[in-house]
C-alpha cells in the first residue's frame, strides 16, 4: 500500500497547455503540501494544506492553482505552461507539521513542458 | 526559516560510519532539527529528528551539540543503498519545512 501516491509519474507536455498533477495519501494525515524540484535539485515549498484549508502559499504564480477536496487528496492544477514549469513535483503529508513524525513524501511527477 | 549550511558531498566505504555535519546556528530555541534522504529518482524520505538530546532510530543517529548550533547524522555503518543525497532543515512548527542542497553521500563497495 502506497502511503502518499501521485499521478502522473511523468507528463510530457506543450508550452501553453493546461494540466493536473493528483495527490493521495492514506496514512489519515491532516496536513499536506506541494514542493517544486528543480533542476538544481532544490526543494521548494509552493502550498500547503490542513484539513482542506490553505495555509501557506508561498511566491508561486497564480498559474498554479491547489484544491484539496478533502484532507486525503491534494491536486494541483497548472494553465498556460511554461519552459520554467519543467521540474519533480513532490506531493507530501504530515500530521500537525513536521514537529511529531515528519513528512511522508510521494515518488514524484516528473513535469517536462516542450 | 533556520538556515543551514552542509558539505556538499562526502564519500564512505561500505561497512564503516559516516558522520555527516550540518551546521544551523541561526536556529530558535524551539525549532527541531530533522534530516532526510533522497534516494536516486525517489522522493525524500525521513530519516530522524530531534530537538536537544540525542536521538537514535533503526536508520540512524543523530547527535545535536550542546548549543543546538550543529548536529552530525550518524550512519553507523554504510551500506550501498545509503548512498543519496542527505538534508538537514530546521522546523519551526509554523511554516513547511525548507530544504537547501544537501550532502551527496557516496558509498564504495
Amino acid at each position: 500500500d502506497t502511503a502518499v501516491s501521485q499521478t502522473p509519474k511523468y507528463l510530457v507536455t506543450q508550452m501553453g497547455n493546461d494540466k493536473s498533477i493528483k495527490c493521495e495519501q492514506n496514512l489519515g494525515h491532516d496536513t499536506m503540501y506541494w514542493y517544486k524540484q528543480d533542476s538544481k535539485k532544490f526543494l521548494k515549498i509552493m502550498f500547503s494544506y490542513n484539513n482542506k484549508e490553505l495555509i501557506i502559499n508561498e511566491t508561486v504564480p497564480n498559474r498554479f492553482s491547489p484544491k484539496s477536496p478533502d484532507k486525503a487528496h491534494l491536486n494541483l492544477h497548472i494553465n498556460s505552461l511554461e519552459l520554467g514549469d519543467s521540474a519533480v513535483y513532490f506531493c507530501a503529508s504530515s500530521q500537525g507539521g513536521a514537529r511529531n513524525y515528519g513528512y511522508t513524501f510521494g515518488s514524484g511527477t516528473r513535469l517536462t513542458v516542450v | 526559516d533556520a538556515k543551514t549550511t552542509q558539505p556538499n558531498s562526502m564519500e564512505s566505504n561500505e561497512e564503516e560510519p559516516v558522520h555527516l555535519p550540518c551546521n544551523h546556528s541561526t536556529i530558535s530555541g524551539t525549532d527541531y532539527i530533522h534530516w532526510y534522504r533522497q534516494l536516486p529518482s525517489q522522493g525524500p524520505e525521513y530519516v530522524i529528528h530531534g530537538l536537544t538530546s540525542n536521538v537514535n532510530n533503526r536508520m540512524a543517529s543523530l547527535a545535536i551539540a550542546e548549543d543546538r548550533k550543529s548536529s552530525t547524522l550518524i550512519l553507523h555503518r554504510a551500506t550501498l543503498r545509503d548512498a543519496a543525497v542527505y538534508y538537514c532543515t530546521g522546523d519551526t512548527g509554523r511554516r513547511a519545512l525548507t530544504f537547501g542542497s544537501g550532502t551527496r553521500l557516496q558509498v564504495q563497495p
